[in-house]
């Protein structure tokens, strides 16, 4: 069974710009849960769609954003894109109807903001 | 808000050694808690989750065990190996449907 995968791996863009980030969860998961990993803050959680709705949000500016598609795959956007936003952007799936079922992780995407 | 801590944060042992991680965690009501491993730039590897009404999970080399009522779990790794080098990181899920996340042990086993 495939993992999660994340396209795209790696993207730089610069100050002002937006972004969209794509996450396919393993087959059958509905859960996805998106992560902003930094060397200073570690990881913190952005948000968790199950079943096309946004369930959970974390503590993070609304220029975060995310949706999910019938296909429970999900897509993160960050639009007015700043420094502060350079990071490994990790999501997660889950086969459980909660987010606290057993989390696989895929490899991330870099953004790194100029 | 729920707090995560791992302690040390970084450690470097021989091959060979058995070897504690320490994570704990400050509001005891959890759901869960899951043990991960990552390599440098790379995503997060699953290695252990332990439901909040089990005391211990093993997998291998591994043995995760789960105090609620302390709010603290360990994560043992026997016979450690150059391969075992890695960042570990541990993680509780309680009410709100989120993981919180330590902030990691690195481990370096030298050969």
């Amino acid at each position: 069974k495939a993992g999660v995968t994340q396209t795209p791996r790696y993207l730089i863009k610069t100050r002002g710009q937006q972004v969209t980030l794509s996450c396919s969860p393993i087959s059958g998961h509905r859960s996805v849960s998106w992560y902003q990993q930094t060397p200073g803050q570690g990881l913190q959680f952005l948000f968790e769609y199950f079943s096309e709705t946004q369930r959970n949000k974390g503590n993070f500016p609304g220029r975060f954003s995310g949706r999910q598609f019938s296909n429970s795959r999900s897509e993160m956007n960050v639009s007015t894109l700043e420094l502060g936003d350079s990071a490994l952007y990790l999501c997660a799936s889950s086969i459980q109807d909660r987010t606290f079922g057993e989390q696989y992780f895929g490899p991330g995407t870099r953004l790194t903001v100029t | 808000k729920q707090e995560v801590t791992q302690i040390p944060a970084a450690l470097s042992v021989p091959e060979g050694e058995n070897l504690v991680l320490n994570c704990s965690f400050t509001d005891s009501a959890i759901y869960n808690l899951q043990w991960f491993r990552q390599d440098p730039g790379k995503g997060l590897t699953s290695l252990l989750l332990i439901q909040s009404s089990q005391r211990e999970q093993t997998s291998g080399r591994l043995n995760a065990s789960l105090d609620k009522s302390s709010g603290r779990s360990t994560l043992y790794i026997a016979a450690s190996q150059p391969g075992d080098s890695a960042t570990y990181l541990c993680a509780v899920s309680n009410t709100g449907n989120q993981f919180y996340f330590g902030t990691g042990t690195s481990l370096t086993v030298i050969p």
